[in-house]
C-alpha cells in the first residue's frame, strides 16, 4: 500500500525534450513537494505546494513547473531539458502544520 | 540561506562499535529531522525533534536536539551491518515544513561485519 508514488522510476531523454514526472500520495496530506538530489546525494527543495500557495525555490529555472490537478497529485513538468537536469527527483508530502515529510521512491532522470 | 553542516561525510566502522553523526547550523530551526536513505529509494523518516535539549531514542539510535535548536546529533550504539546507509539531517524553518526542508549533505555509513 504505497503512500507516495512516482512514475516513471527511470527516465532517459535527449537534450531539448520536454518531459513530465507524476506524483501521487494517498496519505490525505495537503502539501506536496519536489526535491532534487544531485550526484553527491545532496537533496534540495524545488517547490512546495498546497491548494493555496506555491513556494518556489528561487534557484529553480522557470523551465520547471509543478502542476497539481488535485490535492493528491503534484506533477513536475520540465521543458527544454539540459544535461545539468540529470538527477534523482523526489516527491514528498506532509500535512501543512506537521514537520514530517514522506518521500516517494524517486525518479532518476538522465539527459543525454 | 540556512545551511546544515553534517559530519562526518563518510564513516566506515566495525560491527559493534559506537558512532556519532553531527548536524550543525548557525541558524535556528523549528524542528530537526533525521532520515535514512537506502540506494534506489527515497528518504525514510527516523525521528523528529522539536524542543531544545530534547532527546529521543529509537532502539540503538539516540537523537538529540541542541538547547539552542541549531544543532543535532545521532548516536548509534553497537552498530550493526543493517545500519549501513545514508543518514540525512533536515531542518524546518517554520512551524510546519510548508516551505520545504533544508537538508545536510548526508553521512554515508558503512558497518563492516
Amino acid at each position: 500500500d504505497t503512500a507516495v508514488s512516482q512514475t516513471p522510476k527511470y527516465l532517459v531523454t535527449q537534450m531539448g525534450n520536454d518531459k513530465s514526472i507524476k506524483c501521487e500520495q494517498n496519505l490525505g496530506h495537503d502539501t506536496m513537494y519536489w526535491y532534487k538530489q544531485d550526484s553527491k546525494k545532496f537533496l534540495k527543495i524545488m517547490f512546495s505546494y498546497n491548494n493555496k500557495e506555491l513556494i518556489i525555490n528561487e534557484t529553480v529555472p522557470n523551465r520547471f513547473s509543478p502542476k497539481s490537478p488535485d490535492k493528491a497529485h503534484l506533477n513536475l513538468h520540465i521543458n527544454s531539458l539540459e544535461l545539468g537536469d540529470s538527477a534523482v527527483y523526489f516527491c514528498a508530502s506532509s500535512q501543512t502544520w506537521a514537520y514530517e515529510q514522506y518521500f516517494g521512491p524517486g525518479t532518476r532522470l538522465t539527459v543525454t | 540561506t540556512q545551511l546544515l553542516e553534517q559530519s562526518p561525510q563518510f564513516l566506515s566502522i566495525q560491527e559493534g562499535e559506537n558512532l556519532t553523526v553531527y548536524c550543525n547550523s548557525s541558524s535556528v530551526f523549528s524542528s530537526l529531522q533525521w532520515y535514512r536513505q537506502e540506494p534506489g529509494e527515497g528518504p525514510v523518516l527516523l525521528v523528529t525533534v522539536v524542543t531544545g535539549g530534547e532527546v529521543k531514542k529509537l532502539k540503538r539510535l539516540t537523537f538529540q536536539f541542541g538547547d539552542a535548536r541549531k544543532d543535532s546529533s545521532l548516536h548509534i550504539t553497537a552498530a550493526q551491518p543493517g545500519d549501513t546507509g545514508l543518514y540525512l539531517c533536515a531542518g524546518a524553518r517554520t512551524g510546519g515544513g510548508a516551505d520545504g526542508l533544508t537538508f545536510g549533505k548526508g553521512t554515508h555509513l558503512i558497518i563492516q561485519p
